[in-house]
């Protein structure tokens, strides 16, 4: 099946510094990737829909500088979280959809990112 | 705009028990559904889908859900319950048409199965 590979798995780093996350799609391309924030006990908040070879697209209240996502081939999406503070400490999660372009498709998942600013 | 209601926040069942956890939802026209699970610190796992078609859906270990127009409901079921299912189940949905890619989660349901 479908395999979606991010990471790091989890990450500390300190208040004002930059952290990024990689996505991979392992066994299939990926046109477009999602990136969602997990708060504690709730639910996934969608961030942004990244779009190879193209700007992402972001959700609203989502600061674009803030989150800048890249998204070069068909197989990797990039999470950048810049000049990050302690509120910015979550769970990140990336997926895709495979095959892509199918809207009955199930998303796939990465395993997360667990962002800790300390 | 699309929204999901899971009304639990947990469920608890007994191993070898019946355990439903409850989805309602609201889209414009038909809906695609899903339901996902989460175990600690990891992302989520796709178990079963609703497109068109037969109301009752059976997905990944065992579990099923039943699609109910009328309602507006997809509640995710299954007959004998394992301590091993025991995570954070999300149901999601999503416009057949229109809607752009966006899937909506709920809040998610822990279940937590006791033996």
């Amino acid at each position: 099946g479908a395999v979606v590979s991010q990471h790091p798995s989890w990450v500390i780093c300190k208040s004002g510094t930059s952290v990024k996350i990689e996505c991979r799609s392992l066994d299939f391309q990926a046109t477009t990737m999602f990136w969602y924030r997990q708060f504690p006990k709730q639910s996934l908040m969608l961030m942004a829909t990244s779009n190879e070879g193209s700007k992402a697209t972001y959700e609203q209240g989502v600061e674009k500088d803030k989150f800048l996502i890249n998204h070069a081939s068909l197989t990797l999406s990039t999470l950048t979280v810049t000049s990050a503070h302690p509120e910015d400490s979550s769970f990140y999660i990336c997926s895709a959809r495979d095959p892509p372009g199918t809207a009955n498709s199930p998303l796939h998942f990465g395993n997360g990112t667990r962002l800790t600013v300390t | 705009a699309q929204s999901v209601a899971q009304p639990e926040d947990q469920v608890n069942v007994a191993e070898g028990n019946p355990l439903t956890v409850k989805c309602t939802y609201s889209v414009s026209g038909n809906p695609y559904l899903f339901w996902y699970v989460q175990y600690p610190n990891r992302g989520l796992q796709f178990l079963l889908k609703y497109i068109t078609g037969d109301n009752l859906v059976k997905g990944s270990y065992g579990f099923e859900a039943e699609f109910n127009k009328s309602q507006t409901s997809f509640h995710l079921k299954k007959p004998s319950a394992l301590v091993s299912d025991s995570a954070l189940y999300f149901c999601a949905v999503r416009p057949l048409t229109g809607g752009g890619n966006k899937l909506t989660f709920g809040t998610g349901t822990q279940l937590k199965v006791e033996l």
